[in-house]
């Protein structure tokens, strides 16, 4: 079982629809939680944190579900340019180490058309 | 500031050969990584670091070496070219590896072992 799941899509979604991805993580331990853009052929770029309480960033809705452990996007009227790959990112300690690290899904894929 | 750079951005190899991937950041970054991206599979952690002359194991450090003289540079050395090692080579720093810390990704290298 993977630690970090995605519905790798595509979502094929028109101009100015509402989409919602989710993304469910197994390590209870997990810290922190991200949202991470990748347009294709490019690297990854921070789309936004995830906190407990939710946070919103313009049309991007980030909401963390502990008990459930999973972590959703919603993305309001949607735009053309928002077109590319979510990764959910999940940032866990590593053992006994101290030390941290980010487990990345797989990425799902969203398609907006005219 | 240039931020992550990665060179070469493509590279092909024959089994066997040995090359090493570059990596840089002038942002007095902490924490490098080196991470490969594979289809279906989200990103794995190969090697980390953090700090000059820290190195340690990611999620699949086989068939790899780093080393971290400088804080600026992460070189990704592949011992033996093996075709499994066909990939995307993505390396990233961040301030340090504590939870709110944002990792900034290098363009990748498109690697292909035949």
């Amino acid at each position: 079982r993977k630690e970090v799941e995605q519905d790798p899509g595509p979502f094929n979604v028109p101009e100015g629809a509402t989409v919602a991805f989710n993304c469910t993580y197994s390590n209870s331990a997990s810290q922190s939680f991200f949202w991470y853009r990748q347009d294709c052929r490019k690297e990854p770029k921070l789309l936004m944190s995830v906190y407990s309480s939710g946070n919103e960033d313009g049309r991007f809705t980030a909401q963390l579900n502990r008990a459930s452990q999973y972590i959703s996007l919603l993305i309001r009227d949607s735009k053309l340019s928002d077109s590319a790959t979510y990764l959910c990112v999940v940032r866990y300690l590593m053992g006994d180490t101290g030390r941290r690290a980010l487990t990345f899904g797989s990425g799902t894929r969203l398609q907006v058309q005219p | 500031n240039a931020g992550v750079t990665q060179t070469p951005k493509f590279q092909v190899l024959k089994t066997g050969q040995s090359m090493t991937l570059q990596c840089a950041q002038d942002m007095n970054h902490e924490y490098m990584s080196w991470y490969r991206q594979d289809p279906g599979m989200g990103l794995r952690l190969i090697h980390y670091s953090v700090g000059a002359g820290i190195t340690d194991q990611g999620e699949v450090p086989n068939g790899y070496n780093v080393s971290r003289s400088t804080t600026e540079d992460f070189p990704l050395r592949l011992l033996s070219a093996a075709p499994s090692q066909t990939s995307v080579y993505f390396c990233a720093s961040s301030y340090s590896s504590g939870a709110a810390y944002e990792q900034y990704f290098g363009p990748g290298t498109r690697l292909t072992v035949t």
